[in-house]
């Protein structure tokens, strides 16, 4: 399976601007997912990387570098319905199911 | 009904009873998964079926024992549990394991908060 790290916590502003980094192990590297998971609440599919480069989808963009094992969720113009837990899961070698990180908490303020 | 579906939402057990864990998905997905979540980790992947055959058991205690009469139904049957097993557990389903879709996205279900005394 793959390890994954990403921040425990972050905070912003509404309005605002705010990067989610995650890395993981390259070592047969096989895709990456970003989840939305509301407090109570089911995981939901976000993005999938598995090429270099910028994903965009609405306020919401992923990023991913394959050489760094590196990737981040950007969120724009940030509301406070964007409070969540943000799940990055990789994949690796011969296997479809992802691993997942901690996840990382944000909270939106006023 | 939509999505995945779970039964029930909340359920606390003492650690003699025996209770099951229902999941079910109306999507016409072909796997399907049970996850645990504890607070401030990782979400556990437990079992995995794919067509109603188990692929994966990633070292999971005997006191909890999945099955998949179906490609839409996955239950999750509990037996002498511990306090220490008091978690969010999720079921997710995907169109397959690998090979014919592209993302292979995993659509979740809304959990079972359980609760050992």
């Amino acid at each position: 399976g793959q390890n994954i790290d990403q921040p425990t916590e972050m905070t912003a502003t509404e309005g605002a601007i705010v990067q989610i980094n995650c890395t993981y192990q390259t070592s047969g590297f096989n895709g990456l997912f970003w989840y939305q998971q509301h407090a109570g609440e089911a995981p939901t599919f976000l993005s999938y990387n598995v090429l270099d480069g910028l994903e965009e989808k609405g306020r919401f963009s992923s990023f991913l570098s394959r050489s760094k094992g590196y990737s981040y969720l950007l969120l724009k113009e940030l509301q406070m319905k964007d409070s969540a837990s943000y799940l990055c899961a990789g994949r690796s070698g011969g296997s479809y199911i992802p691993t997942f990180g901690r996840g990382t908490s944000l909270i939106v303020h006023p | 009904e939509t999505g995945v579906t779970q039964t029930p939402r909340h359920l606390v057990m003492g650690m003699t009873n025996k209770k099951s864990l229902k999941c079910e998905q109306h999507l016409g997905h072909n796997a399907m998964y049970w996850y645990k979540q504890s607070a401030k980790k990782p979400l556990e992947l437990m079992f995995v079926y794919s067509l109603e055959e188990r692929v994966e058991n990633n070292s999971v205690p005997s006191r909890f024992s999945p099955e998949c009469p179906n490609s839409s139904h996955l239950f999750l049957h509990l037996h002498t549990l511990q306090p220490e097993d008091s978690a969010l557990y999720l079921c997710a389903s995907s169109q397959d394991l690998a090979g014919l879709s592209t993302f292979n996205e995993q659509f979740f279900g809304p959990g079972t908060r359980l609760t050992v005394l």
